[in-house]
This record gives C-alpha cells, structure tokens and sequence, in this order.
C-alpha cells in the first residue's frame, strides 16, 4: 500500500498570500494517478486537481499542481476568503486508493 | 451530470451489519462509463476508500476491509449498496459514495453529499 504524507499538517496564511501544499508517497506514483481534493466543513470533497496537474471543470486558474514520482504539490497563487479549508491528495494504483491524511488551511 | 446520493440507516448496533444505498441520478450506473466506490470519513478525520464496483459486477476491495465488506449494483433500480459486517464503534464515521471514470480510474468526481452511521447500542 503506497501511503501518503502531506504537510504542514496546519497552515496558517493570510487571504492574498501564497499557499504551497505538499504530498510526499512512499513509493513512486504515476502523475496520471495523483489527486488534490478540497473539503469544507460539512461538505464531501471537491476534486481540484487530477492527473497530477490537470485542474477539474469550475476550478479557478489560481490552483495548480505539479510533481513528479514521490513528490507533488498543489499552489493557490492568491488566496481567496473561500479557499481555507483541507486539502487532501490522494493516489491510484494496482486497483487501490490512498488518501494523505490532509493539510488545514487557516485564516491567519 | 451524474448525480449521488447515499440512503440508509443512521444507528447501526454492535456486530451487526451496516447497509447502505447509493442512487444514481443524470446517468445510467449501466452505461459502462464508471466504476462506483464507497469512501468513509470518521469524524475530525481523514478519508479511506472502502471498495468499488464496476457494471459488470467486478470489484475491488480495501485489503484493510476486505473480509467484512460487499459492494453491489442494482442496474434496475440505478443502484448501488454497501454492506460492512460485524461493526464496530471504530466504523462510526460518514460515508461517502463517488465515481471515477473508467477511462483512468485514478479519481472520484462527483461525490454523494455523505450519511453519518454511528454505531453504538
């Protein structure tokens, strides 16, 4: 089972500011494989990013993602009021999913 | 636009079985077109995926839940359901069903809204 590691845990930014989030795997992943989900409080997820860096239907340009084998990354360029919540990425592989345990964006 | 939404009992007891539904709206779950999972958030915490299921009945499972958990499809009724045994608090969470294309696979969009099972005496 590949296990994913996001970090920091907790991210305290100001709205305007830059946010760089991180998911570190334990074995390599294919791109096409890794996601970035968005979850607010009382809410299912919200798929942001798939195939590593390809942004979903209705995604502000300000998310981005990149990365590579072990190491991925999603960017908010300039937080918005509606852009703190957490963030959790999560991988496909040999008909398994894994999920990072997530990263909270805060208000600071 | 596929549209989800999970049905079922809120109190499960103790060693009992948990059962859930999820109705699919805006697409037929015989279109061929996704593979139909199950994913579970206990409160304050993370996401696990429990299972999957593709139109042809084919499935995939958690190694983690394997043993005590089944994924159906009901074509008639453009459901899908979830049965876990043998329950216990620590299955206490919300669970969610979604889809992934079937092209690739790798991600779930859209989601249900999510139904909280507690289970407790």
């Amino acid at each position: 089972e590949i296990v994913l590691t996001q970090s920091p845990g907790t991210l305290s930014l100001s709205p305007g500011e830059r946010a760089t989030l991180s998911c570190r795997a334990s074995q390599s992943v294919s791109s096409s494989y890794l996601a970035w989900y968005q979850q607010k409080p009382g809410q299912a997820p919200r798929l942001l990013i798939y195939g590593a860096s390809s942004r979903a239907t209705g995604i502000p340009d300000r998310f981005s993602g990149s990365g590579s084998g072990t190491d991925f990354t999603l960017t908010i360029s300039r937080l918005e009021p509606e852009d703190f919540a957490v963030y959790y990425c999560q991988q496909y592989g040999s008909s398994m999913y894994t999920f990072g345990q997530g990263t909270k964006l805060e208000i600071k | 636009q596929v549209q989800l939404q999970e049905s079922g009992p809120g109190l499960v007891k103790p060693s009992q079985t948990l059962s859930l539904t999820c109705t699919v709206s805006g697409g037929s779950i015989s279109s061929g077109s996704y593979y139909w999972s199950w994913i579970r958030q206990p409160a304050g915490k993370g996401l696990e995926w429990i299972g999957r299921i593709y139109t042809s009945g084919s499935t995939n499972y958690n190694p983690s839940l394997k043993s005590r958990v089944t994924i159906s499809v009901d074509t008639s009724k453009n459901q899908f359901s979830l049965k876990l045994s043998s329950v216990t608090a620590a299955d206490t969470a919300v669970y969610y069903c979604a889809i992934s294309p079937y092209s690739s696979s790798a991600w779930f969009d859209p989601w249900g809204q999510g139904t909280l099972v507690t289970v407790s005496s």
